[in-house]
């Protein structure tokens, strides 16, 4: 099963806004309701910021968001924060217990 | 608090066979699915393993079926995976996630990490 795809790079000043793709087929984004997005700074382990499409585990600020629209999830980051810096994976179920992830954004904040 | 922590990693030759565990804490260990995630050396996050509660149902990614075996064992708040027949490409960190309750599709909380290297 191929990876979801996402844009390598995504990049904003400090402020704006961002919104990061994750596109896949209707055997896994658009199938299911559970799109999940990590964000890894480099040499760290990864950390949920969205689940099930659109929730906020306690502790994400509300400046991250998800929605989803047929085979394509996004990630909008607002008020860009340097810290926001970092890749970010997306996820989703594909049936059967398994998961697969997307190929990872790296967000540069300008 | 939440803690997991896996050990095992290593360098092994191509052909060889490595066990990585997890020691969970910080909850019930019984009560979530869980699964390996690795990442090779600058690459994506890849899926590779994932364990119902009660160690009923496991799940694979194509390229370790048959070569990889999850296991737990919850009376030791324990996650393993079993790899034999390592080969180059399985190179990577290996994290283990703390799954859903409910559904295998969420990753709540990770490991530090184990690196294996797999070269001759």
């Amino acid at each position: 099963q191929s990876a979801l795809t996402q844009p390598p790079s995504a990049s904003g000043s400090p402020g704006q806004s961002v919104t990061i793709s994750c596109t896949g087929t209707s055997s896994d984004v658009g199938g299911y309701n559970y799109v999940s997005w990590y964000q890894q700074h480099p040499g760290k382990a990864p950390k949920l910021m969205i689940y099930e499409v659109s929730k906020r585990p306690s502790g994400v600020p509300d400046r991250f968001s998800g929605s989803k629209s047929g085979n394509t999830a996004s990630l909008t980051v607002s008020g860009l924060q340097a810290e926001d810096e970092a890749d970010y994976y997306c996820s989703s179920y594909a049936g059967s217990n398994s998961l697969i992830f997307g190929g990872g954004t790296k967000l540069t904040v300008l | 608090e939440v803690q997991l922590v896996e050990s095992g990693g290593g360098l092994v030759q191509p052909g060889g066979s490595l066990r990585l565990s997890c020691a969970a804490s910080g909850f019930t260990f019984s009560t979530y699915w869980m699964s390996w995630v690795r990442q090779a050396p600058g690459k994506g996050l890849e899926w590779v393993a994932n364990i119902k509660q009660d160690g009923s149902e496991k799940s694979y990614v194509d390229s370790v079926k048959g070569r990889f075996t999850i296991s737990r064992d919850n009376a030791k708040n324990s996650l393993y995976l079993q790899m034999n027949t390592l080969r180059a490409e399985d190179t990577a960190v290996y994290y283990c996630a703390r799954d859903s309750s409910t559904w295998p599709a969420t990753f709540d909380f990770w490991g530090q990490g184990t690196l294996v290297t797999v070269s001759s």
